[in-house]
């Protein structure tokens, strides 16, 4: 069956360090890989986009991997902030649509 | 903000109660979406909009009625909810229906049904 597995535990990092987040996939194979952050009681905001094609994109602070053999992708933030404290949501592109995986809680202390 | 608004943002219904979730979008985009967020559980497709047409319905029982009257506005008409309907109601819109197409999302509405 088709699955998205991100780790459901919080990752628990300190400030100034990279976080890393993952982002594994079976059964699909997708065009393009979206990651989104998502605050409480806020809907997800859209932050990159990387195609089958790209091995890496990155968005100043933000760096995302996506390796179609391994069919994972990792999404890594920089010299982190507790600002960057928040729900990190990939997507796969799917026969049109965007499914998504359940999100990884990042929590950054001071 | 992110040109997405919902409400209500918080909604509290019984299971006999008809009520309505309204979204608008003012990015000028074509695509709009509802998707359910329930907690520790992935978002979900509910519909698909192109045009105001619809282009997909993942199933969705018929007690959840989409309506689309133009490409900005999209209402969720709800009646004989049950309890395990409450959940995080998110509406998005992209320029088109596509898989490469950003989407941008609303805050949500918070349903809870009794």
């Amino acid at each position: 069956s088709q699955k998205i597995e991100q780790n459901s535990e919080a990752l628990n990092i300190q400030e100034g360090k990279t976080a890393t987040l993952t982002c594994n996939y079976t059964n699909y194979s997708p065009a393009y890989l979206q990651w989104y952050r998502q605050d409480p009681g806020r809907g997800p905001v859209f932050l990159l986009l990387i195609r089958e094609n790209e091995k890496e994109k990155r968005k100043e602070r933000l760096k995302v991997t996506f390796d179609t053999t391994l069919k994972q992708s990792l999404f890594h933030i920089t010299a982190s902030q507790p600002a960057d404290s928040a729900t990190y949501l990939c997507a796969l592109s799917n026969t049109g649509k965007l499914i998504f995986g359940q999100g990884t809680t990042l929590q950054v202390k001071p | 903000e992110t040109g997405v608004t919902q409400t209500p943002r918080h909604l509290v219904m019984g299971m006999t109660n008809k009520k309505s979730l309204k979204c608008e979008q003012h990015l000028g985009h074509n695509a709009m979406y509802w998707y359910k967020q329930s907690a520790k559980k992935p978002l979900e497709l509910m519909f698909v909009y192109n045009f105001k047409e619809q282009t997909e319905n993942n199933s969705v029982p018929s007690r959840f009625s989409p309506e689309c009257p133009n490409s900005s506005h999209l209402f969720l008409h709800l009646h004989t909810l049950q309890p395990e309907d409450s959940a995080l109601y998110l509406c998005a819109s992209s320029q088109k229906p596509l898989e490469k197409e950003t989407q941008y999302f609303g805050p949500g509405t918070r349903l809870l049904v009794l």
